[in-house]
């Protein structure tokens, strides 16, 4: 148990819904990255906060957005879904914003679009 | 730009045989490296991280030496267990974290 929790587990919606995705980092981790894990495009770096400010941004689509808020949990919002946005999408935490710093990964949502 | 390449899979090797992936990269600067597993249904799990060159990593058994002059990081392991069956990512972090495309082991009793 790598102690970051995503909500919710799988999630089926169809195309043109919106969906948020829910991450709790590890206590006292300051960072919270985004992921999107798909069998074409393997993992993707999407967007990263650190302590409720955005420090990295990387192929995040303009329809996804995202936030971390005070208490430093973070929600992913998709919207406008498309059939290709079908994919895992992980959360991962460290406890700061530095580049040597160990990421710990949830889970994992699995999001379906039909 | 930042990117990594790692040998494709799937390897399938019989328990106690020795492993190798391979991995490059290409970074400006002086970036940090990792080794990930990804057990099925699971998220990924640090297995070994090296921050400067000639820094060698080592977790469980695997082993990744961080090798600046050919700009590689090749995973080894001296004899795998049929519980090391996974997918291994080979990771770069300078400025932000990119991953390989993964690797697929199986290990055969």
């Amino acid at each position: 148990d790598s102690g970051v929790t995503q909500t919710p587990k799988h999630l089926i919606t169809a195309t043109g819904q919106r969906v948020t995705l829910r991450c709790s980092p590890r206590s006292g981790d300051l960072s919270v990255y985004w992921y999107q894990q798909s069998l074409d495009q393997g993992l993707q770096f999407l967007i990263q906060y650190y302590n409720g400010e955005e420090r990295a941004k990387g192929n995040i689509l303009e329809r996804f957005s995202a936030q971390q808020f005070p208490d430093l949990h973070s929600e992913l919002n998709l919207s406008s879904l498309e059939l290709g946005d079908s994919a895992l999408y992980f959360c991962a935490s460290s406890a700061t914003s530095g580049g040597t710093d160990t990421q710990y990964f949830g889970p994992g949502t699995r999001l379906t679009v039909l | 730009g930042n990117s990594v390449t790692q040998m494709e899979g799937p390897v399938t090797l019989s328990e106690e045989a020795f492993l190798t992936i391979n991995c490059t990269y290409t970074a400006t600067g002086y970036p940090s490296l990792f080794w990930y597993v990804q057990y099925p249904g699971e998220g990924l799990q640090l297995l070994l991280k090296a921050t400067k060159a000639d820094d060698k990593g080592s977790n469980k058994g695997f082993e990744a030496t961080y090798r600046k002059e050919t700009t590689s990081f090749h995973l080894e392991k001296g004899s795998v267990q049929v519980s090391d069956s996974a997918v291994y990512f080979c990771a770069l972090s300078n400025n932000d974290m990119r991953f390989g495309a993964g690797t697929r082991l199986t290990v055969k009793p």
